[in-house]
């Protein structure tokens, strides 16, 4: 279906550890799968995306990975920082600006000083 | 760019009232999207537009709820009438042709007495 399951809900780090956050969909039309980050009172925002036709992309401490065959992508944070400290969400669609945009549930990720 | 704007920011009403919540997109985005986020249920999608047409409705959760977009500048998610479990943030977000990310506002949060 549509859903997509996201691991784990919370997630506590010390500062300067890494973070992985894991998301499992089931749509093989999926192709598009981007990663939301939502801090107190604000709406969610873009931090990284991948297309189905890469395996990995990073931009500076973030990364994400692609395994389309198992249906799972994950979220990768090195050398966390407490402005880290958020809510992350995964979501996928089609692509396409009309198609539906689905999110998991989210984790919440605290960074321990 | 002055991003999404949606108002009120802030919404408490009493069950049985109306309660309308008002979205502009970002200008020239040609897709728009309703969110509700609550602890529970996390991020649903209500309804999305392409053109100032809707495309799928599937995720409003009952008749209560209604959403229009009479033009490509200006929406709105209207519920009458209000009961006390439609308490939340509701999101209004924007994309433009051929984009995956979404431009969130900072969202209405909603609380029916």
């Amino acid at each position: 279906g549509e859903n997509v399951e996201q691991h784990p809900s919370t997630l506590s780090v010390q500062e300067g550890d890494s973070a992985v956050i894991k998301c499992t969909y089931s749509d093989s039309a999926s192709n598009y799968f981007p990663w939301y980050k939502q801090e107190l009172g604000k709406g969610p925002q873009l931090i990284i995306d991948i297309r189905s036709n890469v395996g990995e992309k990073k931009d500076q401490r973030i990364a994400v990975t692609l395994n389309k065959t198992a249906k799972h992508f994950s979220l990768h944070i090195t050398e966390t920082q407490p402005e880290d400290s958020a809510v992350y969400f995964c979501a996928h669609s089609g692509y396409s600006s009309a198609s539906k945009i689905i999110f998991g549930s989210g984790t919440r990720l605290s960074i321990r000083p | 760019d002055a991003g999404v704007i949606q108002s009120p920011r802030h919404e408490v009403t009493e069950m049985g009232q109306e309660v309308t919540l008002r979205c502009k997109p970002i200008s020239g985005h040609n897709s728009l999207f309703w969110y509700r986020q609550t602890m529970m249920r996390g991020l649903e999608l209500l309804i999305y537009f392409n053109n100032n047409v809707p495309i799928d409705d599937s995720g409003m959760p009952e008749d209560r709820f209604s959403a229009k977009m009479p033009n490509a500048s200006f929406s709105t998610l209207k519920i009458q009438p209000s009961e006390p479990r439609d308490s939340a943030v509701y999101f209004c977000a924007s994309n433009g042709q051929g984009a995956g990310e979404l431009f969130f506002g900072e969202g209405s949060r909603l609380t029916v007495l």
